[in-house]
């Protein structure tokens, strides 16, 4: 079945450190992939809709020069948490759907990025 | 706007026990509806959808009708394992943006 890779599946650094998270799909092809957050216990918040070739998407309250999206192929979105601190530490699901499998298929998701700024 | 309302957890029960978790909807238009099962430190796994009114969704025992009358997609299964312990979480599919909504979750905790 259609599979998304997320990487890395953890990250810990220090304040003020730039990180990149990657999202790929790898047996279809997403012009469109979903950037979520969950905190602890605390359900999945949409950030932005990523689109290849174009500006994502974001949701209201989102910072976008905190949370940059690229989205420069049709199998890699990439977030990048710019200058993080510690209350940017969170767990980070991206998501795709394979649109080749006609309408109202669900949405395959990342096993997420866990992210601890110290 | 759009929003799904799940019961509050944890739904803690019995290995062999009876098992829904409750979830409600509110959406314009003909929104698919999905139930998600997170495992801990893992991301989400589709467990069954429903595209239409009526529709069954069943996976691994589980599963949930479209109820567009009632707007509910309660989830069941007729005997939990331990296994099944994870976090599950009900969602739309927003017609026209192809979002998802989610519901909060509800952790359901299975104890031998």
């Amino acid at each position: 079945g259609a599979v998304v890779s997320q990487h890395p599946s953890r990250v810990i650094c220090k304040s003020g450190t730039s990180v990149k998270i990657e999202c790929r799909s790898l047996d279809f092809q997403a012009t469109t992939m979903f950037w979520y957050r969950q905190f602890p216990k605390k359900s999945l918040m949409l950030m932005a809709t990523s689109n290849e070739g174009s500006k994502a998407t974001y949701e209201q309250g989102v910072e976008k020069d905190k949370f940059l999206i690229n989205h420069a192929s049709l199998t890699l979105s990439t977030l990048t948490v710019t200058s993080a601190h510690p209350e940017d530490s969170s767990f980070y699901i991206c998501s795709a759907r394979d649109p080749g499998t006609g309408l109202y298929q669900p949405q395959h998701f990342g096993d997420g990025t866990r992210l601890s700024i110290l | 706007g759009n929003s799904v309302t799940q019961m509050e957890g944890p739904v803690t029960l019995s290995e062999e026990a009876f098992l829904t978790i409750n979830c409600t909807y509110t959406a314009t238009g003909y929104p698919s509806l999905f139930w998600y099962v997170q495992y801990p430190g893992e991301g989400l796994q589709l467990l069954l959808k429903a595209t239409k009114a009526d529709d069954k969704g069943s996976n691994k025992g589980f599963e949930a009708t479209y109820r567009k009358e009632t707007t509910s997609f309660h989830l069941e299964k007729g005997s939990v394992q331990v296994s099944d312990s994870a976090v599950y979480f009900c969602a739309l599919c927003e017609q026209n943006t192809d979002k998802l909504i989610f519901g909060t979750g509800t952790r359901l905790q299975v104890f031998p």
